[in-house]
């Protein structure tokens, strides 16, 4: 199974920060690399699709990059409502498999 | 409206069974795969498996193959996901979720998750 490590497992910061969240393949998934966010109670969230694309309907704040083994997920300027959880998740190879989890607690 | 309607909170005993389902309206049904995930309490996104509803091949992760059955009704735009024992262990939100057969396939149209909680 491909492992996937984010870093950090949980963040505190302020409004109008820049976040970044990493998260890290244990073998190369080319693109396959997808980010979702997750509020308290709520179902997952698509925010970016193949590394880097921005799924429909989410602020530009969001962004992606990174092929092979290595992806950031970028948070330009923080707001309130991005407070939640974020995953990774690589759909290369079966099983696919979910980072952690990231945790953007308010500072 | 395009969506995935899941069947409501259901608590059980260990050693019974269960079916949970999952609806999709608004879009050609067939046209995407769901695929099941699993959130125990206070954890994070566990991938248990996938089925193509046009034909209802399956795929399952290691982890949950042999403990759990991923179905579908094509012809009432259902997915089914189905225990025929369930243990404590198995308490968590089961979410459905619905992606392209080829490419990136990504998760972009979720459930709001089912709720089973088994417990004595």
């Amino acid at each position: 199974d491909i492992q996937m490590t984010q870093s950090p497992s949980s963040l505190s910061a302020s409004v109008g920060d820049r976040v970044t969240i990493t998260c890290r393949a244990s073998q190369s998934i080319s693109n396959y690399l997808h980010w979702y966010q997750q509020k308290p109670g709520t179902a997952p969230k698509l925010l970016i699709y193949a590394a880097s694309s921005l799924q429909s309907g989410v602020p530009s704040r969001f962004s992606g990059t990174g092929s092979g083994t290595d992806f950031t997920l970028t948070i330009s300027s923080l707001q309130p409502e991005d407070f939640a959880t974020y995953y990774c998740q690589q759909t290369y190879s079966a099983p696919w498999t979910f980072g952690q989890g990231t945790k953007v607690e308010i500072k | 409206e395009v969506q995935l309607v899941q069947s409501g909170a259901e608590v059980k005993k260990p050693g019974e069974s269960l079916r949970i389902s999952c609806k999709g309206s608004g879009y050609s049904f067939t046209s995407y795969w769901i695929s099941w995930v699993r959130q125990m309490p206070g954890k994070g996104l566990e991938w248990m498996g996938r089925i193509d509803p046009s034909d209802s091949y399956t795929n399952y992760s290691p982890s949950f193959e042999g403990h759990v059955t991923i179905s579908a009704d094509k012809s009432i735009s259902t997915a089914y996901l189905q225990w025929s024992s369930l243990k404590a262990s198995d308490t968590a939100m089961y979410y459905c979720a619905r992606h392209t057969v080829s490419g990136p396939r990504y998760f972009d149209l979720w459930g709001r998750g089912t709720l089973v909680t088994v417990s004595s």
